[in-house]
């Protein structure tokens, strides 16, 4: 069965200092996967998605995301933090044998202090 | 654009009481989701349906029924709601299988007494 779980609940940075989200997946097969942002009382946004291509992977407002089959993980990274990207943040698995079923991940907390 | 919308976004309950949510997207998506969140639990997958006509179970189906009324058209209903149905409800369509973007509602935050 498809799952993903992200390390840290909570993450805390300064304005200006690089971004680190940790996320594992388990996965018999080549998966989907993905980052979604969840702003306070918003719904979910995506970030950027991996899909077989390029292990790296660009998103918006500078997020990217790199793939590594050997350690099973899709960590997000952004070099700089800026406060508006103080929000819930989530690893989505989809697995490729039922693709219409996608998992969350538990979610991460970024803050991000001036 | 609209995208999708989800009505009530507020919502309080008395145990036992039943209610449905309703839940509309216009981007001609192909799929619908259902989905609470809880803290510390992420989203957690009550139904889907992957096209007009079919419904399948999620993670947490049990205490809830679904209706996928028309392409547009999702809707989930409790029948006789419980305290542990406290939660944040959102709704999301998808264009296509595998790679395919959820798109989501702004929630529906529904409280049971």
């Amino acid at each position: 069965a498809q799952s993903v779980t992200q390390l840290d609940s909570h993450v805390s940075v300064s304005e200006g200092t690089p971004v680190l989200l940790r996320c594992n997946y388990s996965s018999s097969y080549s998966p989907s996967l993905f980052w979604y942002v969840q702003h306070p009382n918003k719904g979910l946004q995506l970030l950027l998605k991996y899909t077989s291509a390029a292990t790296l992977v660009k998103g918006i407002n500078g997020f990217e995301a790199e793939f590594k089959k050997s350690e099973t993980s899709f960590h997000l990274t952004k070099p700089s933090a800026h406060m508006s990207d103080a929000a819930e943040y989530f690893c989505v698995v989809s697995d490729p044998r039922n693709t219409d079923k996608l998992i969350f991940g538990t979610g991460t907390r970024l803050q991000v202090f001036p | 654009n609209a995208g999708v919308t989800q009505t009530p976004k507020f919502q309080v309950l008395k145990t036992g009481q039943s209610m449905t949510l309703q839940c509309a997207q216009d981007m001609n998506h192909n799929s619908m989701y259902w989905y609470r969140q809880d803290p510390g639990m992420g989203l957690r997958l009550i139904y889907y349906s992957a096209s007009e006509g079919t419904t399948d179970k999620g993670e947490v189906p049990n205490g809830y029924n679904v209706s996928r009324l028309n392409k547009r058209e999702f809707s989930l209903r409790l029948e006789s709601a419980a305290p542990s149905q406290t939660s944040v409800y959102f709704c999301a369509a998808r264009g296509g299988r595998g790679t395919g973007e959820l798109f989501f509602g702004e929630g529906s935050r529904l409280t049971v007494l």
